[in-house]
This record gives C-alpha cells, sequence and structure tokens, in this order.
C-alpha cells in the first residue's frame, strides 16, 4: 500500500462513452502524475500537476482531459475514447517540494475500450 | 519521453542465482531510481541513486551508476520467487518527470 489510491480498477468503456479515472493521495504530496501504461511499451508520462496547477501537458490528445480539484485529488476525464487507448492508467504522487523525487504509483485503472 | 531503456527485455533464472539488467539514458540526469512492478499492478520504488554516486547497495539490491557511459544496472542477489516482476529504471533530470524505460521482465523459477 503506497497510500495512492486508484479507482475504479477495472473499467470497460464503448467509445462513445464518457468516463473518469480517480486518484486520490493523502501523503501532502505537491506533485501529482498520469502514466499510460501499454503492453511492451515503456511508460508515457501523460500530464503532471505541482500543487493543482498543471505544469506539464506531454501531447496528449483533447480526449483524454485532466482535472486536479485540490493538491490531493486527481481526475483523468475520458472521451470518445478509441481502441488503442486501451491500457493501464496510473496515477502517481511524490514530494518534490521537500526535495524528494521518488513517485508513489496508486494500483492503476486497467482501461479497455470496445 | 522516453530517457531510460532497460536491457534484458526478459530474465528467467534459478532461485538463489542472481539477476542483473542494465539500463542506459541518454541525457544529463539528477538521479536514477529503479521500480519493480508485479503483474498488473503499480510500480513500487525500490532505490534511488545521484549523480554524483557510484554505487548503492539496498538489502539484496546493488545499483551501479557510470555517468560517464549513461548507464545503471540492478543487481539482485540471491533471487527468490517472490522476485519475479518487471523492473523498471527512470531518470530524473530535476524537471517534475519521471521518464521511464519499458521494462525487463524477470521470471524466478523454483
Amino acid at each position: 500500500e503506497t497510500g495512492v489510491t486508484q479507482t475504479p480498477r477495472h473499467l470497460v468503456m464503448g467509445m462513445t462513452n464518457k468516463k473518469s479515472l480517480k486518484c486520490e493521495q493523502h501523503l501532502g504530496h505537491n506533485a501529482m502524475y498520469w502514466y499510460k501504461q501499454s503492453a511492451k511499451k515503456p511508460l508515457e508520462l501523460m500530464f503532471v500537476y505541482n500543487f493543482k496547477e498543471q505544469t506539464e501537458n506531454n501531447s496528449v490528445p483533447s480526449r483524454f482531459s485532466p482535472e486536479c480539484p485540490n493538491s490531493s485529488h486527481l481526475f483523468l476525464h475520458l472521451h470518445t475514447l478509441q481502441p488503442e487507448d486501451s491500457a493501464l492508467y496510473l496515477c502517481a504522487s511524490s514530494p518534490r517540494d521537500r526535495g524528494q523525487t521518488e513517485a508513489f504509483f496508486g494500483q492503476g485503472t486497467r482501461l479497455t475500450v470496445v | 519521453s522516453q530517457q531510460g531503456e532497460e536491457d534484458p527485455q526478459a530474465l528467467s533464472i534459478q532461485e538463489g542465482e542472481n539477476a542483473t539488467m542494465n539500463c542506459s539514458y541518454k541525457t544529463s540526469i539528477n538521479n536514477l531510481q529503479w521500480y519493480r512492478q508485479n503483474s498488473g499492478r503499480g510500480l513500487v520504488h525500490l532505490i534511488l541513486i545521484r549523480s554524483n554516486e557510484r554505487e548503492k547497495h539496498s538489502g539484496r539490491l546493488r545499483v551501479t551508476l557510470d555517468t560517464s557511459k549513461k548507464s545503471s544496472s540492478l543487481l539482485i542477489t540471491a533471487s527468490r520467487a517472490a522476485d519475479t516482476a518487471s523492473y523498471f529504471c527512470a531518470t530524473d533530470a530535476n524537471d517534475y518527470k519521471l521518464s521511464f524505460g519499458a521494462g525487463t521482465t524477470v521470471t524466478v523459477r523454483a
């Protein structure tokens, strides 16, 4: 248990659906991240937030829309996804403001787009 | 963008043997980290080595870093079945981003 909780753990959605992934941490970390992990590929950094301000959007398609209402919660809103978006979506946090760079990951959401 | 690249992609060893995997990267780093991932789950931080360090130990883990070659290695000694997992290196360039490779899948046979 890393202290980072992601829900749901599994999600199946159609290409016309709208769904949201949720990430929560009460570790007091200032930085939060969304990563996409596809089979046999490196983890792809999608978004970075620092104290709820977005600092990085790694050329992610607009069908992925992040939201960070406070420094403990991070959402990833999904709409009109494609089958190739099926992957494991990982949320992470780190206490960068304390000079520590280690990332604490959630268990991930396994997304299947049908 | 991908920074670390692990080698080999997959490794199968007998319980009790040592497992060694390597990571190469391309640009200057602040530190390099190794993570473990059990099947379909989140990554767990194992060990961090700073750019001014050459070697670090943590239990059965030994990490080396050669900044002149832009490479690192992770050695797991006396492997156990529970070490079966994927191992990832991640580089930090002090820019609020960790860049990961595709990982090495380690299978420890009983």
